[in-house]
């Protein structure tokens, strides 16, 4: 089935450690995000690329790190993970920035 | 400041019911506005998208208005099943030109149907 696939489904991590959410999508879209999803608050971009080989910032970009090596594979790093960053992470593709995304079912981190 | 709104924060209706759930937003250069369905520990799914020009759009029970004037939105249910259980999400797009935009995200209402 296409679509957006995440690793992991969920992870506890110790704060301080390094950590790479995957999201990899099969429907050859041009553009991917990360978001974050906290209680009482919409989704926030934290990246973005608009195609293979460009990234962006996007709202809470701090903390964090992407590559877009190539059209179907956005990983989102977390240096040094801190509690803060404790969240529902979701990442999405469109064919453009105006199109509807579609979004993978999450990678749920708990950061302690 | 960009801000989407939505309301009721949450709803409980009976089965077979209608509902609108609604969304006011100040968000400029405004370029489309789309809603989204997000079912517990899912990914939103996209609803429907309107541009300027559209006030009305819709996606089987679904039916989704927009008033550009007042800047406000609404998504109607009709004839609501257990599956429609959901949080549904209002998300407004910010034009900036060429391919920049920016999507502002609302909270969501959250919706239980209770048969």
């Amino acid at each position: 089935i296409a679509g957006i696939t995440q690793a992991p489904t969920s992870q506890i991590l110790a704060a301080g450690r390094r950590m790479t959410l995957r999201c990899t999508q099969d429907m050859r879209h041009n553009a991917m995000y990360w978001y974050r999803q906290d209680l009482g608050l919409g989704l926030r971009l934290i990246h973005y690329s608009n195609t293979a080989g460009t990234t962006g910032k996007g709202e809470v970009p701090d903390g964090y790190s992407v590559s877009r090596a190539n059209t179907d594979d956005f990983p989102l790093t977390l240096a040094s993970a801190v509690p803060s960053q404790t969240s529902v992470y979701f990442c999405a593709s469109s064919e453009g920035p105006h199109q509807p995304q579609h979004f993978g079912d999450g990678t749920r981190l708990s950061i302690l | 400041k960009n801000q989407v709104e939505q309301s009721p924060q949450s709803l409980i209706i009976l089965e077979g019911k209608n509902c609108t759930l609604q969304c006011n937003y100040t968000v400029s250069p405004f370029s489309n506005l789309r809603w989204y369905k997000q079912d517990t520990g899912r990914g939103p799914v996209s609803l429907t998208i309107m541009t300027f020009s559209e006030n009305t759009k819709s996606n089987g029970r679904y039916t989704a208005t927009l008033d550009a004037d007042t800047k406000q939105s609404s998504l109607h249910i009709t004839a609501s099943q257990l599956s429609d259980s959901a949080s549904y999400i209002c998300v407004v797009s910010a034009e900036y030109g060429g391919a920049t935009n920016k999507l502002i995200f609302g909270t969501g209402t959250l919706l239980a149907v209770q048969p």
